[in-house]
């Protein structure tokens, strides 16, 4: 089984419009969440952090769910600009970093 | 701060040949880690440094592969002899080491093998 499962999409959707990811764990003990984004041809960059309180910034809303073990972005009002991939990223440990395949983001004028 | 960086961008190959690709971490940085990502995929690890010492290398194909960072700073991932199924973007990233800190990327190697 892999360490993250995240549906790969693709996801196109309008501008404006609400899109959420979801992005399943299989070690219960582990410690750390970030969301990362990926443009085409670039590295990725990091999105933001995943607390297990939930967190938002902006547009974009990160919540964890360790009972079910997962995570989950929401991006509201859609940009051009958000276009990606975005990637899930579950840490067991402090050091071990874990991706999942990424889902490709299109948001259509 | 600078962030990592990583040489060359790109590199072109025929199969059989050796590549090397370097990395230098965002300085302070202990862990440094060597990514491999293929189209479509998330960044799979090779190999992952605490210092100068490899503590996790269980996915490095260490028949063609070899990795090294002996100062504890900048390190050298080697592929000899290169296969086809070697091309893929080579990630080096590197990260304060604590709980919560986030991996930082370098621009990546696109490795081309032909």
């Amino acid at each position: 089984r892999k360490e993250v499962e995240q549906d790969p999409g693709p996801f196109n959707v309008p501008e404006g419009a609400t899109v959420a990811f979801n992005c399943t764990y299989s070690n219960s003990a582990s410690q750390s969440f970030f969301w990362y984004r990926q443009d085409c041809r670039k590295e990725p960059k990091l999105l933001m952090s995943v607390y297990s309180s939930g967190n938002e910034d902006g547009r974009f809303t990160a919540q964890l769910n360790r009972a079910s073990q997962y995570i989950s972005l929401l991006i509201r009002d859609s940009k051009l600009s958000d276009s990606a991939t975005y990637l899930c990223v579950v840490t067991p440990t402090g050091n071990q970093f874990y991706f999942g395949t990424g889902t490709s983001l299109t948001v259509i004028p | 701060e600078a962030g990592v960086v990583q040489s060359p961008r790109y590199k072109i190959i025929e199969k059989k040949q050796p590549v090397a690709f370097w990395c230098n971490p965002i300085s302070g940085h202990n862990t440094l880690y060597w990514y491999r990502q293929n189209l479509g995929q998330g960044p799979e690890l090779l190999i992952r440094y605490e210092n100068e010492e490899a503590v996790d290398d269980s996915q490095l194909p260490k028949d063609r592969f070899s990795a090294e960072r002996l100062k504890g700073v900048d390190s050298t991932l080697k592929i000899q002899p290169a296969e086809l199924g070697d091309s893929a973007v080579y990630l080096c990233a590197s990260s304060g080491g604590t709980d919560n800190s986030p991996l930082h990327f370098g621009n990546g190697t696109r490795l081309t093998v032909t």
